[in-house]
């Protein structure tokens, strides 16, 4: 079993639509979760970071963690075709990324059609 | 443009070929990592290095080497390419303390 599992999907929604993408993981001891962009062709992006439970609003994207079901969420409201692109959850231990290893879930390709 | 630079941008190796894939960071990161995407797999971790001086393995290591020439440089060598090692190789960095890396644009690499 993998330490993180994300849908693959593909995922596929109108223009405007709410996008739910979601992680599980069975590691308790992460503690910071991040949510990478990945255009076609180029290298993942940081979007979002949390550290712990509790949710963190950037914009049009939500990111909510929940510890005790160890299951973590990023929420895109008003989805744009701009928003088409590969998600990536990852998570790390304490210390940050420079102490630990970020590690990745599989990734969630998202299509928003016009 | 400050950030991660990874060449090549592209490879095609024969199987037994070697070739070093460079990677260098203009952002004074302590830290920096390789990883390779593969469909379905998302990213894994081959080898990182925490620090100046200091390099580890990641869950993927078999059949690659790397080396932290300094602080801005870290290299990933493969010694004798083989049709696994058909992917996509990322290089990222981290600045002390901080939490997410930066990546570099990727080398896409086939062996055939």
């Amino acid at each position: 079993q993998k330490e993180v599992e994300q849908d693959p999907g593909p995922l596929s929604v109108p223009e405007g639509a709410i996008v739910s993408l979601n992680c599980t993981y069975s590691n308790s001891a992460f503690q910071y979760f991040m949510w990478y962009r990945q255009y076609s062709r180029k290298g993942p992006e940081l979007l979002m970071y949390t550290y712990s439970s509790g949710n963190k609003e950037d914009g049009r994207f939500t990111a909510q963690v929940d510890k005790s079901s160890k299951y973590i969420s990023l929420f895109i409201r008003d989805s744009q075709p701009s928003d088409s692109a590969t998600y990536l959850c990852a998570m790390s231990p304490p210390g940050g990324t420079s102490y630990g290893k970020l590690t990745f879930g599989q990734g969630t390709i998202l299509t928003v059609h016009p | 443009n400050a950030g991660v630079t990874q060449t090549p941008k592209f490879q095609v190796l024969k199987t037994g070929q070697s070739m070093t894939l460079q990677c260098a960071q203009d952002m004074n990161h302590n830290s920096m990592y390789w990883y390779r995407q593969d469909p379905g797999m998302g990213l894994r971790l081959i080898y990182y290095s925490a620090s100046e001086g200091t390099t580890d393995k990641g869950e993927v290591p078999n059949g690659y080497n790397v080396s932290r020439l300094n602080k801005r440089e870290f290299s990933l060598r493969l010694e004798s390419a083989a049709p696994s090692q058909t992917s996509v190789y990322f290089c990222a960095s981290s600045e002390p303390g901080g939490y997410g890396y930066t990546f570099g644009s990727g080398t896409r690499l086939t062996v055939v």
